[in-house]
């Protein structure tokens, strides 16, 4: 167990609709990363968002927004949805700030996505 | 920004045989190279480490070679199993600003039995 929790862990909705993932850091990690994983695709970066700002942004579409919360807690909403959203989202979390000298990302259990 | 290359895509060997994954970097100010597992459907873990200030690590059967100069690392797994089976990754960390981790495209290791 990563310490890092995601929900929820499977998510089937269709076309045009609107949804939202949620990511529990690890207690006391102050970053939290959004990837996008397709099938036979890497990780594609998302947002980066560190102690409730969003700190950088990566192949994020504009149907796509993000925000991390006073208690460190992220939420990813997906909007429009299109049978090409479908994939796994993963949430990390990290201590990596400005001032931290950087640790490790650790994963959750991600979120499928299936757009029908 | 950071882009990290990865090579192969896919790699397949012999239970017992060797299994080498290469990466490249592009931003010289990284110091900082995780190498992730990932098993079907699983998410990803990592495995091993190194920072800019080592140039080899070793761990068990596992082991990661770093080349500032050349801006390339390594991973080596030895005497491989059927169970070191899953897709590997790379990641290099740039220094500055926000810390994120750039993945590589990801190398599908198969050991065959």
């Amino acid at each position: 167990d990563s310490g890092v929790t995601q929900t929820p862990k499977h998510l089937i909705t269709a076309t045009g609709q609107r949804v939202t993932l949620r990511c529990s850091p690890r207690s006391g990690d102050l970053s939290v990363y959004w990837y996008q994983q397709s099938l036979d695709q890497g990780l594609q970066f998302l947002i980066q968002y560190y102690n409730g700002e969003e700190r950088a942004k990566g192949n994020i579409l504009e149907r796509f927004s993000a925000q991390q919360f006073p208690d460190l807690h992220s939420e990813l909403n997906l909007s429009s949805l299109e049978l090409g959203d479908s994939a796994l989202y993963f949430c990390a979390s990290s201590a990596a700030g400005p001032r931290v000298g950087g640790t490790e990302a650790f994963f959750g259990q991600g979120t499928r996505l299936t757009v029908v | 920004g950071e882009n990290v290359e990865q090579h192969p895509s896919t790699l397949s060997v012999q239970e017992g045989d060797s299994a080498v994954i290469k990466c490249t970097y592009s931003d010289s100010a990284s110091n900082y190279f995780p190498w992730y597992k990932q098993e079907l459907g699983k998410r990803p873990q990592l495995i091993i480490d190194i920072r800019s200030n080592v140039g080899e690590k070793k761990d068990q059967r596992i082991a990661v070679t770093l080349n500032k100069t050349a801006k390339h690392f390594s991973l080596h797994i030895t005497e491989t199993q059927p169970e070191d089976s899953a897709v590997y990754f790379c990641a290099a960390r740039e220094s500055g600003g926000s810390y994120i981790p750039t993945f590589g495209r990801g190398t599908s290791l198969i050991v065959h039995p």
